[in-house]
């Protein structure tokens, strides 16, 4: 089945600086590539995604970068703010077997300070 | 408001005491899931519905049983539970097969003691 990895597992960036969170992914099949954001005592929450007929996906400060060779993606995050502190998973979908069926990385802590 | 709601949201219960827990979504949405959450170990699923009176085993199935019986609701039972399923429990649904972005739930924090 497929396996996702995720790292850094904890990022602490102060505000106005850039993130960037990577995933790595082994099922070639796989075609869909979302991002969710964790906070505090709720549950995920889609954030991005981006499938694979697509190399980049933007939206405002968020953007998601894909490389279906090397079977990485990565989260960007530009200009950092308090509120983007929360927990981020990736995930990967529509590979071998049920296509809605989601394969989540471990997450990364994602802290900004002032 | 269109949302996936689960009962209850904390639940601490001893070794062997069955226990359900809740999940419904008003959104006719075909697909639901069951993930458990653990430090360091990401959400891993537990079980899945493709549709009414069709559910099939994630990658963790063991000691957990679903059922299907209405499209709405997608109940997860604990026969026995034991302290390892000790865990923050997510519900989440999606459109189906085609529709790819799944909606989660509150989650619920379950203690076994």
């Amino acid at each position: 089945g497929e396996n996702v990895e995720q790292h850094p597992s904890t990022l602490s960036v102060q505000e106005g600086d850039s993130a960037v969170i990577k995933c790595t992914y082994s099922d070639s099949a796989s075609n869909y590539f979302p991002w969710y954001k964790q906070e505090l005592g709720k549950g995920p929450q889609l954030i991005i995604d981006i499938r694979s007929n697509v190399g980049e996906k933007k939206d405002q400060r968020i953007a998601v970068t894909l490389n279906k060779t090397a079977k990485h993606f990565s989260l960007h995050i530009t200009e950092t703010q308090p509120e983007d502190s929360a927990v981020y998973f990736c995930a990967a979908s529509g590979g071998t077997g049920t296509a809605s069926k989601l394969t989540f990385g471990t997450g990364t802590r994602l802290q900004v300070t002032l | 408001e269109a949302q996936v709601t689960q009962n209850p949201r904390y639940l601490i219960t001893v070794t062997g005491k069955k226990l359900t827990v809740t999940c419904s979504q008003n959104m006719n949405h075909e697909y639901m899931s069951w993930y458990r959450q653990d430090p360091g170990l990401g959400l891993r699923q537990i079980y899945y519905s493709m549709n009414v009176e069709v559910t099939d085993k994630g990658d963790v199935p063991e000691g957990y049983k679903v059922s299907r019986k209405e499209k709405r609701n997608f109940p997860l039972i604990l026969e026995s539970p034991s302290p390892n399923q000790t865990s923050l429990y997510f519900c989440a649904s999606s459109l189906g097969r085609n529709s790819y972005e799944q909606y989660f739930g509150p989650g619920t924090r379950l203690t076994v003691t």
